[in-house]
């Protein structure tokens, strides 16, 4: 099957621009998370989703984070304005739904550097 | 709130040597504990889980609830285990589980 697929994987930004992230999970997968990746450290998670409706977004920070995922497939990340501390990989992955045991699937990261 | 310490950031082993990766989380209820991996150049992937009790690419792991541990254990270490191993945690919440990774831990194996 295939995988997570990410699109940029790379973005060069200045600070006070604006970013946007792609993420197209498994097929099927009712689940979709993204995370942020500081060097150095595990993932964060920011935001998950379970079909259309988010699950925890505790940790994003809204005033200038947005994510959606319209018709429970693909979901978009939004960064506006970035902060050179958002520097980060920013790392999708999907499961099947969110249940006991869940495998999650990771894409291969959209690398942000803001300058 | 729901932490995964992982206090090593660099094991360095010999080719042969046994492997201990040290994972401690703190939750209050029963948790699903995760051990993903990522290899050079390579996606995160889910090494093992603790439900599963299962032993993959000879690596084990067992969680210890008096501890509030789940060590990944390997007792000969070989070169292709180089890589970066998360411990992960997810807690029930509203119906659903959320995750929560630890910073990792960087294994290499020297030949």
């Amino acid at each position: 099957e295939a995988g997570v697929a990410q699109s940029p994987r790379y973005k060069i930004i200045e600070k006070r621009q604006s970013v946007a992230f792609w993420c197209n999970p498994i097929s099927g997968h009712a689940t979709l998370y993204w995370y942020q990746q500081i060097l150095g450290q595990g993932p964060k998670l920011l935001i998950q989703f379970q079909n259309n409706g988010v699950v925890d977004d505790s940790q994003l920070p809204k005033d200038r984070f947005s994510a959606e995922r319209l018709k429970g497939v693909d979901s978009t990340l939004k960064i506006q304005p970035a902060k050179l501390e958002d520097s980060a990989v920013y790392l999708c992955a999907s499961s099947l739904n969110t249940g006991v045991g869940e495998t999650q699937y990771f894409g291969p990261g959209t690398r942000l550097l803001v300058l | 709130a729901q932490r995964v310490t992982q206090p090593e950031k660099l094991l360095s082993v010999f080719k042969g040597a046994p492997v201990e990766l040290k994972c401690n989380y703190s939750y209050s209820g029963s948790p699903e504990l995760f051990w993903y991996v990522q290899y050079s150049r390579q996606r995160l992937q889910l090494l093992l889980r603790h439900i599963s009790r299962e032993s993959i690419k000879g690596f084990t792991a067992d969680l210890n609830k008096g501890e509030t541990s789940f060590h990944l254990k390997k007792p000969f270490a070989q070169e292709e285990d180089s890589a970066m191993y998360y411990c992960a945690l997810r807690v029930p919440s509203g119906g659903s589980y959320i995750p929560t990774f630890g910073r990792g831990t960087s294994l290499i194996v020297h030949p």
